[in-house]
């Protein structure tokens, strides 16, 4: 059974960085597209960023782009999210999410617990 | 980008009953649609792919129809489990992939 598991997040202070982890385990972790998925306190889901398989393509929100750095290691089957320049508004918990294979399907098919990161001096 | 938008944003239904949740898209998105179920402390679950398919082990009588511009997610018998809060999302055009900004389903 996939499994997904975060880590990383914390207390950071504005301006400065964090860099958040996912542990996959239950499946072939290299020939999977992920991404990072967030949620603000009380609001809805926001897609931050994505990588195919093999790192070829990779996709940020306008809000986070020049800020975020997606990037994998697949031989220790781990996704990471390298944030940079945090803001108030990145506070969120931070889910690491799979996209289900084939063509057209772009949806998420297992996502990890979550992991918290809180933007404040 | 695709904006998704959910309505109603609360419906409160009775156990037992029907409660049927929209969703509308920007633009097509053909049948790029998935619905997912989000209860209070937990990530999301996949319950719906292609629109209308049901993700592994998901019960019956939860449907998805719809294409195009219009979609909708129907729980024919709510079951206690069900309360929850409920995202479309479309994978269709990205990125950015897009979510509409939820449906609390609540006891009425």
């Amino acid at each position: 059974q996939a499994q997904l598991v975060e880590s990383g997040g914390g207390v950071v202070q504005p301006g400065r960085s964090l860099r958040l982890s996912c542990a996959a385990s239950g499946f072939t972790f290299s020939t999977y597209a992920m991404h990072w998925v967030r949620q603000a306190p009380g609001k809805g889901l926001e897609w931050v960023a994505g990588t195919s398989y093999d790192e070829t393509f990779k996709y940020y929100a306008d809000s986070v782009r020049g800020r975020f750095s997606i990037s994998r290691d697949s031989p220790k089957n781990t996704l990471y999210l390298q944030m940079t320049s945090l803001r108030a508004e990145d506070t969120a918990v931070y889910y690491c999410a799979r996209e289900a294979r084939g063509y057209d399907q772009y949806y998420f098919d297992h996502w990890g617990q979550g992991t918290q990161v809180t933007v404040s001096s | 980008e695709i904006v998704m938008t959910q309505s109603p944003a609360t419906l409160s239904v009775s156990p037992g009953e029907r409660a049927t949740l929209s969703c509308r898209a920007s633009q097509s998105v053909s049948s790029s649609l998935a619905w997912y179920q989000q209860k209070p402390g937990q990530a999301p679950r996949l319950l719906i792919y292609g629109a209308s398919t049901r993700a592994t082990g998901i019960p019956a009588r939860f449907s998805g129809g719809g294409s195009g511009t219009e979609f909708t997610l129907t729980i024919s018998s709510l079951q206690s489990e069900d309360f929850a809060v409920y995202y479309c999302q479309q994978y269709k055009n990205w990125p950015p992939k897009t979510f509409g900004q939820g449906t609390k389903l609540e006891i009425k």
